[in-house]
């Protein structure tokens, strides 16, 4: 079975652009969440997706967006990018709701440089 | 705020050495936690889970110190292969989400 995938796998936006981010999830799952990886940083959690409902946020600006697909794919959605922005972000899938304690198995991430 | 410590090292360790990390979180609340394991340049693995009453998999022995509200990896008979970056994670953020620490550095030499 195929894992989670992500899409594109690396991206090169200028600042003030806006970037789109895909993430498939793992067949059956229906939670999606994403975080995002500074480096030298632990992941930092974004969203999470239920049922195409979003059931959690961190503390991002609303510069950051997402939704999720009758299909349970998700995009993540950032505008007016900034330098800081640059980072790997990744998707992580679960069965059920991550609060239900699911395990999250993560994508490989999309590398996104911001000039 | 919710957090969890980690010692960033890096450790350098010889081949068969026996290696610890530790971390440390805040939200005594919390009551799931795992290692994940983080390779360069790519996505976290999960490595194992973290129980109560200690786990071992393999080579790997997890354990969890509710009252001191630390969590420790031992890895035993270190391969080359293990060197990675291991993230200590709490899964007690308010909202589902995992909270990562900001991971340990292992690079194992022959």
């Amino acid at each position: 079975d195929a894992g989670v995938t992500q899409s594109p796998t690396h991206l090169i936006k200028t600042r003030g652009q806006h970037v789109t981010l895909r993430c498939s999830p793992i067949s059956g799952h229906k939670s999606v969440s994403w975080y995002q990886q500074v480096l030298g940083q632990g992941p930092q959690f974004i969203f999470q997706y239920y049922e195409k409902e979003e059931r959690g946020r961190g503390n991002f600006p609303d510069r950051f967006s997402a939704r999720q697909f009758p299909n349970y794919s998700s995009e993540l959605n950032v505008n007016a990018l900034l330098l800081g922005d640059s980072a790997l972000y990744l998707c992580a899938s679960s069965l059920g709701l991550a609060s239900g304690g699911e395990t999250q198995y993560f994508g490989p991430g999309t590398r996104l440089l911001v000039l | 705020r919710k957090e969890v410590e980690q010692d960033p090292g890096p450790f350098n360790v010889p081949e068969g050495a026996t290696v610890a990390f530790n971390c440390t979180y805040s939200n005594s609340a919390s009551q799931s936690f795992f290692w994940y394991r983080q390779d360069c340049r790519k996505e976290p693995k999960l490595l194992m889970s973290v129980y109560s009453s200690g786990n071992e998999d393999g080579r790997f022995t997890a354990q969890l110190n509710r009252a001191s509200q630390y969590i420790s990896l031992l890895i035993r008979d270190s391969k080359l292969s293990d060197s990675a970056t291991y993230l200590c994670v709490d899964y007690g953020g308010s909202q589902g989400n995992l909270i990562f620490g900001k991971g340990t550095k292992l690079s194992v030499k022959p």
